[in-house]
């Protein structure tokens, strides 16, 4: 049982470009959820699925898209890559809206 | 959801215990309170969550004050992997599981 994982662990990106943070949870979990962690923050929402096929917006989901097309998988699309977005990308999952959140190790993003 | 005030850091010795507060006087009566905790760069992890009731487990122990307008957070005997930054959160359960994190308390574990 690996739980949530995470690739790739680090990633440079250059402004413009794009890229796709993947994010695999092993435990049937319905929910899954994609945070971001800038320097001395604490997280904050990107986007979140309440199961496949249904995805909604979080409290900062401007430049990013998600899918969720298995009850395994959801991916984070960076579109247009920009230097606000160089933070670390954290994917969680849950059984349900009031279970704990497990987190994967996160991805360190940085756009140049 | 209601917001919370914690202190930013707090040092503890190792092997007693790290008592770690927590207000949220705006707190709603259909608000769980939930601790989490952040070590190094790793993802958050989960501790204990409660309403209003007392709860304990083998991580720790939540204790929520009559009127719920503040919580403490037990470590009963603190180790140096236990340094680390704690989030206190307030949430209503049914509002699609979003997770509200301020900036937490570091507690640093010193021998």
């Amino acid at each position: 049982n690996a739980g949530v994982t995470q690739t790739p662990k680090f990633r440079i990106l250059k402004i413009g470009q794009s890229m796709t943070l993947q994010c695999t949870q092993d435990m049937n979990h319905n929910y899954m959820y994609w945070y971001r962690q800038d320097p001395g923050m604490g997280l904050k929402l990107i986007y979140y699925s309440v199961g496949a096929g249904i995805t909604d917006k979080g409290e900062v989901p401007n430049g990013y898209n998600v899918s969720r097309s298995t009850t395994e998988d959801f991916p984070l699309r960076l579109e247009l890559a920009a230097p606000s977005q160089t933070s670390v990308y954290f994917c969680a999952s849950s059984w349900g809206d009031y279970n704990e959140q497990f987190f994967g190790p996160g991805t360190r993003l940085t756009v140049l | 959801d209601a917001k919370t005030t914690q202190p930013p850091s707090m040092d503890c010795a190792e092997g007693r215990a790290a008592n770690l507060p927590c207000n949220h006087s705006t707190i709603s009566g259909n608000e769980y309170v939930y601790w989490y905790r952040q070590i190094h760069s790793q993802g958050p992890q989960y501790i204990i969550h409660g309403l209003k009731n007392n709860e304990t487990n083998e991580m720790a122990s939540l204790i929520i004050t009559e009127d719920r307008k503040s919580s403490t957070l037990i470590l009963p005997h603190a180790t140096l992997r236990d340094t680390a930054v704690y989030y206190c959160i307030v949430r209503v359960t049914g509002t699609a599981s979003k997770l509200t994190f301020g900036t937490g308390t570091r507690l640093q574990v010193t021998l």
